[in-house]
């Protein structure tokens, strides 16, 4: 597609459910990246793809939260056991490979706006 | 740990009037990029301007620039004759070249464009 794209737009919840949030990057874009924005943390990068490489999982808040990488493209989130904590907007961005910041820049999708009761 | 700091929550100017946005950052690094992004109220993050911290000039995107001070470690954002479709929060981050690939995001601006 001509952007990123994520589903669902909205999601709410019961605690202790798991759900799963799912990113659509740019078509060629061998980076991906997940972040979450909420109102007392600002944006927070919680992990990043690139390639076949190992994951840099280094902004993951706890177990509860994975992530995964199919074929190269699109990926999931998955969040185990909600917490109403966990209620934020989950951001994906894709971009192209290291080479420069035009190449490097991130380019984001609508966001998933996830609501835990 | 590199940081981003945005000292302005909120802002509003009049349309047409020029307005600049401050950001500032701290890193070891010599080599890395910086980026405003914007975000309206349909929370798509919008790429407005990027500049390599090794490039002297600083980048012009149209209605948008920047006035990159790396001794001072300052990356503002100016917009000149501001529109209503500006309204929107402003993100300043950064982004190492050789270290982690994640951008750093400052705590936003708030910018209101009134008519």
């Amino acid at each position: 597609g001509a952007g990123v794209s994520q589903s669902p737009s909205n999601k709410v919840t019961e605690k202790g459910k798991d759900v799963e949030l799912r990113c659509d990057p740019i078509s060629g874009h061998t980076a991906l990246y997940w972040y979450r924005q909420s109102l007392g943390q600002g944006l927070e990068f919680l992990i990043y793809f690139q390639g076949n490489s190992a994951p840099d999982k280094s902004g993951l808040p706890s177990d509860r939260f994975s992530a995964e990488r199919t074929g190269g493209s699109v990926s999931t989130l998955t969040i185990q056991r909600t917490q109403q904590e966990d209620s934020a907007v989950y951001l994906c961005a894709s971009s192209l490979a290291s080479g420069g910041a035009s190449r490097e820049t991130q380019y984001f999708g609508p966001g998933t706006r996830l609501l835990v009761l | 740990a590199q940081t981003v700091t945005q000292s302005q929550p909120e802002m509003s100017v009049q349309e047409a009037e020029t307005v600049t946005l401050s950001c500032t950052y701290d890193t070891s690094e010599s080599n890395y990029y910086l980026f405003w992004y914007k975000q309206p109220p349909s929370r798509q993050m919008i790429l407005v301007i990027r500049q390599e911290a090794y490039k002297q000039q600083n980048a012009t995107e149209n209605r948008f620039s920047v006035n990159f001070q790396k001794a001072a470690k300052s990356f503002s954002l100016k917009i000149s004759d501001s529109q209503l479709g500006d309204t929107a929060m402003y993100f300043c981050a950064f982004k190492s070249v050789q270290g982690a690939q994640k951008l750093v995001f400052g705590q936003g601006t708030r910018l209101t464009i009134n008519p």
